[in-house]
């Protein structure tokens, strides 16, 4: 089946650091990628639509410029967490769509703990 | 816009007894619909997916959903549930093969001995 990572699986940073997470499709090319925030216990939240070679679209309510989110290839996209607070603390899942599949295949979620 | 209702936020059941899983969903047309598992701390996997065709489809894990039209439902069903069955379900649909996923707020399963 389609495999997507998460790089890293977790992390901890200090207030006012930037993070960035990756996200890769293994198997597949995927022009579309999607950055969901899950609360504990909540359901997942879709921060924004990845597209390769073009701007993310956002959600309403997700700061573009605090969440910066580049999809340079058919396998990669990125979302950086810009002067990360203690409140961006969450947990980051990412999805690619397979569009032979026509499926969204999630990737394990990284773990972001900001002190 | 479309919506997915998921009634029961927590369902306790022994192991070997029999599984179902709400889900409604509001959406005018035909929608494309969805169930996934997530494990604790772990991202989602795909159980199972409706877009067209015979309404009982078949999944991994031997789970099986059923799409009604006429209740807008979409419920997922498990005839003999293991204890590694235990995870938070997730229902989700999308208005098109293409389009972004709407999930509902996720059943958790817990599954005694």
């Amino acid at each position: 089946g389609a495999v997507v990572s998460q790089h890293p699986s977790w992390v901890i940073c200090k207030s006012g650091t930037s993070v960035k997470i990756e996200c890769r499709s293994l198997d597949f090319q995927a022009t579309t990628m999607f950055w969901y925030r899950q609360f504990p216990k909540q359901s997942l939240m879709l921060m924004a639509t990845s597209n390769e070679g073009s701007k993310a679209t956002y959600e309403q309510g997700v700061e573009k410029d605090k969440f910066l989110i580049n999809h340079a290839s058919l396998t990669l996209s990125t979302l950086t967490v810009t002067s990360a607070h203690p409140e961006d603390s969450s947990f980051y899942i990412c999805s690619a769509r397979d569009l032979q599949q026509e499926t969204q295949y999630f990737g394990p979620g990284t773990r972001l703990l900001v002190l | 816009a479309q919506s997915v209702t998921q009634p029961d936020i927590h369902i306790t059941v022994s192991e070997g007894a029999s599984l179902e899983l709400r889900c409604n969903y509001s959406y005018g047309a035909t929608p494309y619909l969805f169930w996934y598992v997530q494990s604790p701390g772990q991202g989602l996997q795909l159980l199972l997916k409706y877009f067209s065709g015979d309404t009982l489809v078949q999944g991994i894990k031997g789970f099986e959903a059923e799409f009604k039209r006429s209740q807008s439902s979409f419920n997922l069903r498990k005839p003999s549930v293991h204890w590694s069955d235990a995870a938070e379900y997730f229902c989700a649909v999308a208005t098109g093969t293409a389009s972004k996923l709407t999930f509902g707020t996720g059943t958790r399963l817990q599954v005694t001995l």
